[in-house]
């Protein structure tokens, strides 16, 4: 029951910006937008959440269009270490916070 | 600060048998949550604990249970184990009263079921 889209797979060139697409076009007014990433066999890892406005932390950069329907994680200099799979995840106080993973996007950072 | 510690890494079970897995939260983290991730399937939601109770569980059967203890610590349980539930479990804790919902996940338990 993900409510988001995602494309399956896409490679990334080592040290080049990683933009990271998710359409989440029924997303309602008290759902924020996560980003998680699963590096092989490990547990998942937080990288940005975001309501409306723009985001940005160590990690990466989260932009929201203005309409909500969809965002973009960009991850500025993306490493071999950024090779993981990465989830968009609407997610509020409604449904008790529990995040709902679709399949993701992989990622392959090449060198 | 410790992260999110799980135990064991690894169990191997037959068919039947029952499964204990363990959470031990970061410190402060109140609410556990336990999800499992079978090949294939992706991670599913399984149970929502906060303050020692549960408050909501995904579409799996009774057999799949849990507590949370009043250190906040949680343990799952799975009954009459099936082969089907061979998967990494993982738990995650959330910090009480925060406006988001950032989890922190375990490196996991992997369960095998022979």
């Amino acid at each position: 029951d993900a409510k988001t889209t995602q494309p399956p797979s896409m490679d990334c060139a080592e040290g080049r910006a990683a933009n990271l697409p998710c359409n989440h076009s029924t997303i309602s007014g008290n759902e924020y937008v996560y980003w998680y990433r699963q590096i092989h066999s490990q547990g998942p890892q937080y990288i940005i959440h975001g309501l409306k406005n723009n985001e940005t932390n160590e990690m990466a950069s989260l932009i929201i269009t203005e309409d909500r329907k969809s965002s973009t994680l960009i991850l500025p200099h993306a490493t071999l270490r950024d090779t993981a799979v990465y989830y968009c995840i609407v997610s509020s106080r409604g449904n008790d916070y529990k995040l709902s993973f679709g399949a993701g996007t992989t990622v392959t950072v090449r060198a | 600060e410790a992260g999110v510690t799980q135990s064991p890494t690894h169990l191997i079970k037959t068919r039947g048998q029952q499964a204990t897995l363990r959470c031990s939260p970061i410190s402060g983290h109140t609410s556990v949550y336990w999800y499992q991730q079978a090949l294939g399937l992706g991670l599913q939601f399984l149970l929502w604990y906060d303050e020692g109770e549960e408050r909501n569980r995904g579409n799996f059967p009774p057999r799949f249970s849990g507590r949370q203890f009043p250190n906040y610590s949680s343990e799952l349980n799975v009954n009459a184990l099936e082969l089907e539930d061979s998967a990494l479990y993982l738990c995650a804790g959330r910090p009480k009263d925060i406006r988001g919902n950032e989890q922190f996940f375990g490196p996991g338990t992997r369960l095998t079921v022979l």
